[in-house]
């Protein structure tokens, strides 16, 4: 399978602890989006990386979540001390925008659900 | 501002029924328009796109209409099926090198 791949799927962690999500985009790709996405609403764009480099982060983003892209293949998505407010659906998507602001389609993974008791 | 606002769910028709899911947009440009839909278990993907004004996406029997008078993007299909049971995203690109996605409106298709 070639597409956009998330790990670990589900997981499920106690306040306080630290979580790292991991991405392997489609490899032709050279952009990144990490997107949260919590129930019965529609994923909100946390940050972009293209190739190695994060161009934007929202403000939604504190400074307990940080995100790399060190070779511009794989991304992780690291959450210091979670709290309960952090459970959601985590997404990852890649795309090769055609040029300019065109984001292009965007190519999602199945995503990566924290539970934080 | 840029925003996005979608028909709010849930959505149950019989099967063979008439779809439309409501999108309008406020943007300061124009932007792209795309509809997203998510199955159930699977990932987010790509249902159509429209890139300019008066512009029909259509794929999988499903149709919407870039309407730049009223700066709407409405999804139809004119008989769903079972298998068309899932959440649909209206989701813009306003230039700003991401999408940004309405609240989704889950359909379920009923026999």
């Amino acid at each position: 399978d070639t597409g956009v791949s998330q790990d670990p799927r589900h997981k499920i962690t106690k306040r306080g602890q630290n979580v790292t999500f991991r991405c392997d985009p489609i490899s032709e790709h050279n952009r990144l989006y990490w997107y949260r996405q919590t129930l019965g609403q529609g994923p909100e764009f946390l940050t972009y990386f293209q190739n190695e480099a994060q161009l934007e982060k929202s403000r939604l983003l504190s400074d307990r979540f940080s995100a790399e892209r060190p070779k511009g293949s794989f991304s992780t998505l690291e959450i210091q001390r979670t709290e309960q407010g952090d459970s959601a659906m985590y997404l990852c998507a890649s795309s090769f925008p055609g040029g300019g602001s065109d984001t292009g389609e965007l190519f999602f993974g199945e995503g990566s659900r924290l539970t934080v008791l | 501002g840029n925003s996005v606002t979608q028909m709010e769910g849930p959505v149950t028709l019989s099967e063979e029924a008439f779809l439309t899911i409501n999108c309008t947009y406020t943007a300061t440009g124009y932007p792209s328009l795309f509809w997203y839909v998510q199955y159930p278990g699977e990932g987010l993907q790509l249902l159509l796109k429209a890139t300019k004004a008066d512009d029909k996406g259509s794929n999988k029997g499903f149709e919407a209409t870039y309407r730049k008078e009223t700066t709407s993007f409405h999804l139809e299909k004119g008989s769903v099926q079972v298998s068309d049971s899932a959440v649909y995203f209206c989701a813009p690109d306003f230039g700003n090198e991401k999408l940004t996605f309405g609240t989704g409106t889950r359909l379920t298709i009923i026999p």
